[in-house]
C-alpha cells in the first residue's frame, strides 16, 4: 500500500450506532488531518495531529472523538450522530505541519440515516 | 477570518481548449496549495505555489502573494481533467488550512 489509505470507504449508519473510521498514511509523514466535505460546502478542517498529539480541534462536536495511537495511524470515532453529519471524511498527511504539501486519502463517505 | 474566494464556480470546455482558474484571498498568507478532486472524490495536491511561477506538464501555476491572488492555467485540457479545482491557504502564522468553494470543471469530449 502507498500513499494514504482510509476505511472503510462508504458507511451507513444510524443515529445510535458507534463507529470509527481509519486512516493510514505509508509515506512518514508526522503530521495528520481530519476534514470534513458536505455538500455544496468548503473542505472543513476538524482535527490535526502533529507528533501523535492532538494540536487542533476546530469546534467540532464532542460526538466526533480522533484518536492517534502512532504517527501512521488516526482514527475519528462517531457516535450519536446526526443526518447533518452526514459528508465525505477526508484523511491528510503531511510531512511537516501546516507549511507542507497535504496528500488526501481517498475518503470515507458516511451516511447518517 | 480570512475569505478564499474562486472563479468561476463552474466552466465547460470542449477537449483541447485552455483555461484560467482563479484564486483571491483575503489576508496575507505562508504558501497556498492547488488541488484536483476527481469525480470518486479523491483529492490531488496539484501545486505547492507560495509565490512565483510552477509548471507541471499541461498545467501551470502563479500566486502574486502581494496582490493576494493565485491563478491555475491549464492546456490543452482532456476529459480526465473534470473535476473540481480548490485552492487553500493557511493565514500568516497558522497552520489551519482554509479552502476556497472551488471551481466545477467539466471537460467535454
Amino acid at each position: 500500500e502507498t500513499g494514504v489509505t482510509q476505511t472503510p470507504r462508504h458507511l451507513v449508519m444510524g443515529m445510535t450506532n458507534k463507529k470509527s473510521l481509519k486512516c493510514e498514511q505509508h509515506l512518514g509523514h508526522n503530521a495528520m488531518y481530519w476534514y470534513k466535505q458536505s455538500a455544496k460546502k468548503p473542505l472543513e478542517l476538524m482535527f490535526v495531529y502533529s507528533l501523535e498529539e492532538r494540536v487542533e480541534n476546530n469546534s467540532v462536536p464532542s460526538r466526533f472523538s480522533p484518536e492517534c495511537p502512532n504517527s501512521s495511524h488516526l482514527f475519528l470515532h462517531l457516535h450519536t450522530l446526526q443526518p447533518e453529519d452526514s459528508a465525505l471524511y477526508l484523511c491528510a498527511s503531511s510531512q511537516l505541519l501546516g507549511t507542507d504539501t497535504q496528500y488526501f486519502g481517498p475518503g470515507t463517505r458516511l451516511t447518517v440515516l | 477570518g480570512i475569505q478564499v474566494e474562486q472563479s468561476p464556480p463552474d466552466l465547460i470546455l470542449q477537449e483541447g481548449a485552455n483555461s484560467t482558474l482563479r484564486c483571491n484571498f483575503s489576508d496575507s498568507v505562508n504558501n497556498l496549495q492547488w488541488f484536483h478532486q476527481n469525480p470518486w472524490g479523491q483529492l490531488i495536491n496539484l501545486f505547492y505555489i507560495p509565490s512565483g511561477t510552477k509548471q507541471n506538464g499541461r498545467l501551470s501555476a502563479t500566486t502574486v502573494a502581494t496582490e493576494r491572488y493565485s491563478l491555475l492555467y491549464i492546456s490543452s485540457s482532456q476529459t480526465t481533467d473534470s473535476g473540481v479545482y480548490f485552492c487553500a491557504v493557511p493565514p500568516t502564522g497558522t497552520y489551519k488550512y482554509i479552502f476556497g468553494t472551488g471551481t466545477r470543471l467539466k471537460v467535454l469530449a
